[in-house]
């Protein structure tokens, strides 16, 4: 089946300091994955919209200065948060789409395990 | 803005009792997901509905997507200590550029021995 990783799983970093977090497509190409922040006892909550090859889309009241999103590859997918602060402490998911996708719906996304950021 | 209304919240349970969640939303949607999230990992697609008036089962699960395409349930038959999680419905956004998925809050649910 198709999968999703995502690295590292958990982070601990210092405020002021910058975090990549990578989303990885391991069996299937994905020109479009999108990144979701959760937090704790809250639901998945959109913040963009990654395309290979293009800028990413983010969604309303995400600063794209601060959360950097590169789509170098039609595997990979990368989310840098910048000068991270406290609040930015969540747990991050990635999802891809799978381009290629036979026998399922188009609208399917796989889901990577998430990146717990802490800042402190 | 397109919004998924889950309840309830929270529902704790005995192992063999059966439990309905609900996800309703004024807005129509193209299709809608349920998902299942364990604590520190990412959700796992249950199942996609379609369409209106759609029944789906997955062993003791069963999904129902309204008619009017608006609303869907989840029916847990029998409950057991491993349906233990937070069930999120999700619906398509095709009025977004990229059919983004919008989620509903979420229904967690603890089923006791």
């Amino acid at each position: 089946g198709a999968v999703v990783s995502q690295h590292p799983s958990w982070v601990i970093c210092k405020s002021g300091t910058s975090v990549k977090i990578e989303c990885r497509s391991l069996d299937f190409q994905a020109t479009t994955m999108f990144w979701y922040r959760q937090f704790p006892k809250q639901s998945l909550m959109l913040m963009a919209t990654s395309n290979e090859g293009s800028k990413a889309t983010y969604e309303q009241g995400v600063e794209k200065d601060k959360f950097l999103i590169n789509h170098a590859s039609l595997t990979l997918s990368t989310l840098t948060v910048t000068s991270a602060h406290p609040e930015d402490s969540s747990f991050y998911i990635c999802s891809a789409r799978d381009d290629w996708a036979s026998g399922v719906s188009t609208d399917t996304q796989y889901f990577g395990p998430g990146t717990r950021l802490t800042v402190l | 803005t397109q919004l998924l209304e889950q309840s309830p919240q929270f529902l704790s349970i005995q192992e063999g009792e059966n439990l309905t969640v609900y996800c309703n939303s004024s807005s129509v949607f193209s299709s809608l997901q349920w998902y299942r999230q364990e604590p520190g990992e990412g959700p796992v697609l249950l199942v996609t509905v379609v369409t209106g008036g759609e029944v789906k089962k997955l062993k003791r699960l069963t999904f129902q997507f309204g008619d009017a395409r608006k609303d869907s349930s989840l029916h847990i038959t029998a409950a057991q200590p491993g349906d233990t999680g937070l069930y999120l419905c999700a619906g398509v956004n095709h009025g977004g550029s990229q059919g983004n998925l919008i989620f509903g809050k979420g229904t967690k649910l603890s089923v006791k021995p």
